[in-house]
């Protein structure tokens, strides 16, 4: 079955630095997915996501890069913020579009001021 | 726009007693997941469904707990005869037919005393 983790589960990281979370998943036929940002007490928000025929996708701050051959990607931060502040988890469905999705346990990211 | 709707947020329960969730998807959206998260852990899938149909079960255990999502009204998360394992938070996801992407409510706390 599809197993989708984070490498780490706690990153500090200094207010207006960088922020890198990594991310492996198991099935290379996973397609899709997605990272979702969960603040203390509230659901999982949708960040970005990013099908497999691309290799990077850019938001608003954020950018998640794939890379298929070691089925690993990643969600980098730009300038982070004490907003920023969150857990956060990378998820794939398990078998393409409405189907469940499969979490990594999640990693919790402090800025610091 | 509503996103995904919840109720109620937090809810105390003894052992022994019926637990009741409610989720009210996204506007246009026909498709619910139910999951659930341990303190400190990723989110397990549970169910879903569609307008009076489950889908996928298999994360549910067999006993105690069922869902439904009628044609009118919310989809309900059933536990019955809550015991202390049960403690949680649950949280409920729609969907559109066809789509990936999952967009989550704000949970529901459960407590069992």
């Amino acid at each position: 079955g599809e197993s989708v983790g984070l490498h780490l589960p706690t990153l500090s990281v200094q207010e207006g630095d960088n922020s890198i979370i990594n991310c492996a998943y198991s099935n290379s036929a996973s397609d899709y997915f997605i990272w979702y940002k969960q603040e203390s007490g509230k659901g999982p928000q949708f960040i970005i996501d990013i099908r497999s025929n691309m290799d990077k996708r850019q938001g608003q701050r954020v950018t998640v890069l794939l890379n298929k051959t070691v089925k690993h990607l990643s969600l980098q931060i730009a300038a982070t913020q004490p907003g920023d502040s969150a857990v956060y988890f990378c998820a794939a469905p398990e078998t393409g579009a409405n189907s469940k999705l499969t979490f990594g346990k999640g990693i919790t990211l402090s800025v610091r001021p | 726009n509503a996103g995904v709707m919840q109720n109620p947020r937090h809810l105390v329960r003894r052992r022994g007693q019926e637990a009741r969730l409610r989720c009210s998807p996204m506007k246009g959206h026909s498709h619910v997941y139910w999951y659930r998260q341990l303190p400190e852990e990723g989110l397990k899938f549970m169910v879903y469904l569609q307008k009076e149909n489950i889908i996928d079960e298999s994360g549910m255990p067999k006993e105690r707990f069922s869902a439904e999502f009628p044609k009118e009204g919310p989809s309900i998360l059933r536990i019955q005869q809550v015991v202390r394992g049960d403690s949680a938070a649950y949280f409920c996801a729609s969907s559109s037919l066809g789509g990936d992407t999952q967009y989550f409510g704000p949970g529901t706390r459960l407590t069992v005393l």
